[in-house]
């Protein structure tokens, strides 16, 4: 159990286009999912935190109108990298957290990412 | 000063070798502690899950918590060339959503 999945799971992309990445909770429900960017050689970097149906709460000095944050859902969370240049290019990788009820509830799982190169 | 440091390696071991993995934290509020594996270009894989202090063992892995010493362990019994990854350690305060996660460790396991 508790499987997250990405798509895409990588994409290229020309500067100035808009690029959608989709997170979904495959067997459990999320109130809450996280997403992450990850350079090369380094740890993970908390982007936003999406609350299903409320909106994403952003952390320092990542641009939300940059980085669209759409959780329709309880099992899907969307992250839309609006007008891509090259140093958005990165791994995106998005987690989720179980609903309160669950005896993992406390921890996150984790997608497989997404590598985004920005041409 | 990080909320967590961990040592970013890369460590290299025989097969079979007992493997350490460490994290340490400031804020002793963390209550919940996790240690992720992550293998290259792939998201992470939780590995363990622990609240507060203590041990807890699955298979050849046992995670240790000292909130005492705000110190967290990994270690890795008969470790195998499949453990070759990174290791990253996470934690949690109560009521809070996010992670704060470690550098994370670079293991290799030499065949």
């Amino acid at each position: 159990g508790a499987v997250v999945s990405q798509h895409p799971s990588w994409v290229i992309c020309k500067s100035g286009t808009s690029v959608k990445i989709e997170c979904r909770s495959l067997d459990f429900q999320a109130t809450t999912m996280f997403w992450y960017r990850q350079f090369p050689k380094q740890s993970l970097m908390l982007m936003a935190t999406s609350n299903e149906g409320s909106k994403a709460t952003y952390e320092q000095g990542v641009e939300k109108d940059k980085f669209l944050i759409n959780h329709a859902s309880l099992t899907l969370s969307t992250l839309t990298v609006t007008s891509a240049h090259p140093e958005d290019s990165s791994f995106y990788i998005c987690s989720a957290r179980p609903s309160s009820g669950r005896a993992f509830s406390e921890t996150q799982y984790f997608g497989p990412g997404t590598r985004l190169l920005v041409l | 000063q990080k909320e967590v440091e961990q040592d970013p390696g890369p460590l290299s071991v025989p097969e079979g070798a007992i493997v350490s993995l460490n994290c340490t934290y400031s804020n002793s509020a963390f209550q919940y502690f996790m240690w992720y594996r992550q293998y290259s270009r792939k998201g992470p894989e939780l590995l363990m899950y622990t609240y507060s202090s203590g041990n807890k063992e699955d298979g050849r892995f046992t995670a240790q918590v000292d909130k005492s010493s705000k110190y967290i362990s990994l270690f890795i019994r008969d470790s195998q060339p499949s453990d070759s990854a990174t290791y990253l350690c996470a934690m949690r305060r109560p009521g809070a959503n996010n992670l704060f996660f470690g550098t994370g460790t670079r293991l290799t396991v030499i065949p």
